[in-house]
């Protein structure tokens, strides 16, 4: 799986938008892009994943540049409950690799009021 | 329908013993996978069940073990414990359509 590299803390005010970087220059071209979240010491929950398009739900908007080699998760109005930690992960879908998944660090994102 | 269910959600073990964690996932998902967290490490992937059978497997030594049984449930198992065992283990199902994970709220292992 390839690697992602994601910056270790964010700072976001309450009611702006959060943007959160992810590079994953070695991804390979079956390889999708998913976004977790877990918020202290919860089982990690799923936002959002995409392969080159950008992709909306009603948490959250994923940017995936034209190369693939970098996204951004955008939560539109953060809120206080948004802080977490926000892992960027590549992986397999609709294979037998999806169960193994490699999460980096991730960034701790904190929103202030 | 209901999330995945793991137990025991705390636990205290002393060094030398052995500890079986269980993990019940999403119904219809036959995919279920093993992650351990620690401060100092992260999420740490163990290993993948599927159909009963283990297909992916993690950097870790031989005492953590696990299977999957017919319905799919999936049980780990760490013997001779150590200090350094004591983790968050998180438990995920995965929806194969998508490649979504969904995991467990974890076991939390104290070992002593």
């Amino acid at each position: 799986d390839a690697k992602t590299t994601q910056p270790p803390s964010m700072d976001c005010a309450e009611g702006r938008a959060a943007n959160l970087p992810c590079n994953h220059s070695t991804i390979s071209g079956n390889e999708y892009v998913y976004w977790y979240r877990q918020i202290h010491s919860q089982g990690p929950q799923y936002i959002i994943h995409g392969l080159k398009n950008n992709e909306t739900n009603e948490m959250a908007s994923l940017i995936i540049t034209e190369d693939r080699k970098s996204s951004t998760l955008i939560l539109p109005h953060a809120t206080l409950r948004d802080t977490a930690v926000y892992y960027c992960i590549v992986s397999w879908s609709y294979n037998t690799n999806a169960g193994k998944s490699t999460f980096g660090d991730g960034t701790t994102l904190t929103v202030k009021p | 329908k209901a999330g995945v269910t793991q137990t025991p959600r705390y636990l205290i073990k002393t060094r030398g013993q052995q500890v079986t964690l269980s993990c019940s996932p999403i119904s219809g998902h036959r995919s279920v996978s093993w992650y351990q967290q620690t401060p100092g490490q992260g999420l740490q992937f163990l290993f993948e069940y599927f159909s009963e059978t283990q297909r992916n497997k993690g950097n870790f030594p031989g005492r953590f073990s696990g299977r999957q049984f017919s319905n799919s449930r999936s049980e780990m198992n760490v013997s001779t414990l150590e200090l350094g065992d004591s983790a968050l283990y998180l438990c995920a199902s995965t929806a194969l359509s998508t490649g979504e994970l969904f995991f467990g709220e974890g076991s939390r292992l104290t070992v002593l």
